[in-house]
């Protein structure tokens, strides 16, 4: 099976540029988190999707916004970008068996905002 | 609240044992994570413990107390590519969602 893929694997924008990212989960699973990490807070929850609805969210700006497609595909979009926003974007993509539960993060997406 | 907490750094030698702890303190439990992350990666999933005891994987294994809120992962026959940060990450009790608490991570630095 093909894991999580993402892209682009790095973005350089300026600020109050927006940007648009893309995940693909691993074939079967209908769940995808978003994470931000960055040095000095680590990985932060974003928002999840399940069967294209939006079932969490995290403590970020409305500036960051997601969506998920009926091929559980999922989009992240960051407007009004700043420069606090430069950061790895993961992608989680998620299945549940009885009480093995796995999830498993993409490559990323490495945002530089200038 | 929700806090997981990890101690910042360890060093070990090529060969031995070693174990990273994980505390933490949310309300309610739903499941812990441990994953491997290299310098310039993504985070690799290395185990999952839902129930209390240990999880054993090759050269890994997981340990997991819901009384003590309380995990470590176990790295055993330690090789040089296993220096990378460790993250334990609880999921969130609150709802159905996959949204996982990350502590802060372990570097493991690991010497010859």
């Amino acid at each position: 099976k093909a894991g999580v893929t993402q892209t682009p694997r790095y973005l350089i924008k300026t600020r109050g540029q927006q940007v648009t990212l893309s995940c693909s989960p691993i074939s079967g699973h209908r769940s995808v988190s978003w994470y931000q990490q960055t040095p000095g807070q680590g990985l932060q929850f974003l928002f999840e999707y399940f069967s294209e609805t939006q079932r969490n969210k995290g403590n970020f700006p409305g500036r960051f916004s997601g969506r998920q497609f009926s091929n559980s595909r999922s989009e992240m979009n960051v407007s009004t970008l700043e420069l606090g926003d430069s950061a790895l974007y993961l992608c989680a993509s998620s299945q549940n068996r009885g009480d093995q539960e796995t999830q498993y993060f993409g490559p990323g997406t490495r945002l530089l905002v200038l | 609240g929700q806090n997981i907490d990890q101690p910042t750094e360890m060093t070990a030698t090529e060969g031995a044992i070693v174990q990273i702890n994980c505390t933490y303190q949310t309300s309610g439990f739903n499941g812990l994570f441990w994953y491997q992350q290299h310098a310039g990666e993504a985070p690799t999933f290395l185990s999952y413990n839902v129930l209390d005891g240990l999880e054993e994987k090759g050269r890994f294994s997981s340990f997991l107390s819901r009384s003590k809120g309380y995990s470590y992962l176990l790295l055993k026959e330690l090789q040089m590519k296993d220096s990378a940060s460790y993250l334990c990450a609880v999921r969130d009790p609150g709802d159905s969602s996959y949204k996982l608490i990350f502590g802060s991570g372990t570097r493991l630095l690991v010497r010859p």
